[in-house]
C-alpha cells in the first residue's frame, strides 16, 4: 500500500535560519514524490517533485528537498527561512507502478510550518 | 490563464437537501479529482476521473456521486448531505501522466447543518 507521513504537525524556525519539513513514503515501487504548499484560504501550490535523476531537487520559491531511497524519506528543506513562507506543507507520493495505483496521489496529513520575525 | 475554478467557494446547507459542487479547467487535462481536507487527516481522495465517462472511487467515496460528461467538468454531487460532510472540498487536474503535476481549484468550504 501506498503511503507518506509527515512526523511534524508543526514546525517553528526563526526567520533567516534554516528549515526542514520531514517526509517519509511507503511504496511498492519506484516512487514519484511532490510538495505542495498551501498558504490560508488558498488551494494548494506545487513547489516541486522528484521523478528521477538527481536525488536533490530545486523547486519554487527557493525550496528544494532530497530524495533518500535508503531511508524512503523526501524532505524539504530551505536555506534561510522568510516569515511569507508560513503555510501548510503537503508531501505525497505516487508510483511508477502502472497497474496498481493508477496514478493516483497520495497525501500526507501536512505540516504546519511557523516563521517568526 | 490556466485554471481550475470551483462554485460555489462557501456554502451552508441543511441535512438532506442535495447539492452540486462544479468543478472545470481551461486546461485540456484528461484527469481529475475530487478531495476533502478535515483538520488531522490531510487530503483523502473521494472520486476521480481518467478521462470523459471513466470515474473510479477514491478512498472516502460514501454519501458522494460524480459525473464526467465533459473533459473540462467534473461536479461533485452529494444527493443528502449530512453533518459529517461538513469539510473543504478541493478539485484538481492534470494533463495524464502521475509524473505530472496537478492543479488545485481554490476549495469550497461546505457545512452541513
Amino acid at each position: 500500500a501506498q503511503s507518506v507521513a509527515q512526523p511534524e504537525d508543526q514546525v517553528n524556525v526563526a526567520e533567516g535560519n534554516p528549515l526542514t519539513v520531514k517526509c517519509t513514503y511507503s511504496v511498492s515501487e519506484n516512487p514519484y514524490l511532490f510538495w505542495y504548499v498551501q498558504y490560508p484560504n488558498r488551494g494548494l501550490q506545487f513547489l516541486l517533485k522528484y521523478i528521477t535523476g538527481d536525488n536533490l531537487v530545486k523547486g519554487s520559491y527557493g525550496f528544494e528537498a532530497e530524495f533518500n531511497k535508503s531511508q524512503t524519506s523526501f524532505h524539504l528543506k530551505k536555506p534561510s527561512a522568510l516569515v511569507s513562507d508560513s503555510a501548510l506543507y503537503f508531501c505525497a507520493v505516487t508510483a511508477a507502478d502502472r497497474g496498481s495505483t493508477l496514478g493516483r496521489l497520495y497525501f500526507g496529513r501536512g505540516t504546519q510550518l511557523t516563521v517568526w520575525p | 490563464e490556466a485554471q481550475v475554478t470551483q462554485n460555489p467557494r462557501y456554502l451552508i446547507t441543511v441535512t438532506g437537501k442535495k447539492l452540486t459542487v462544479t468543478c472545470s479547467q481551461n486546461m485540456n487535462h484528461e484527469y481529475m479529482s475530487w478531495y476533502r481536507q478535515d483538520p488531522g487527516l490531510g487530503l483523502r481522495q473521494i472520486y476521480y476521473s481518467m478521462n470523459v465517462e471513466v470515474t473510479d472511487k477514491g478512498d472516502v467515496p460514501e454519501g458522494y456521486k460524480v459525473s464526467r460528461k465533459e473533459k473540462r467538468n467534473f461536479p461533485l454531487i452529494l444527493e443528502s448531505p449530512s453533518p459529517n460532510q461538513t469539510s473543504l472540498y478541493f478539485c484538481a487536474s492534470r494533463w495524464g501522466p502521475r509524473t505530472d503535476t496537478q492543479y488545485f481549484g481554490p476549495g469550497t468550504r461546505l457545512t452541513v447543518l
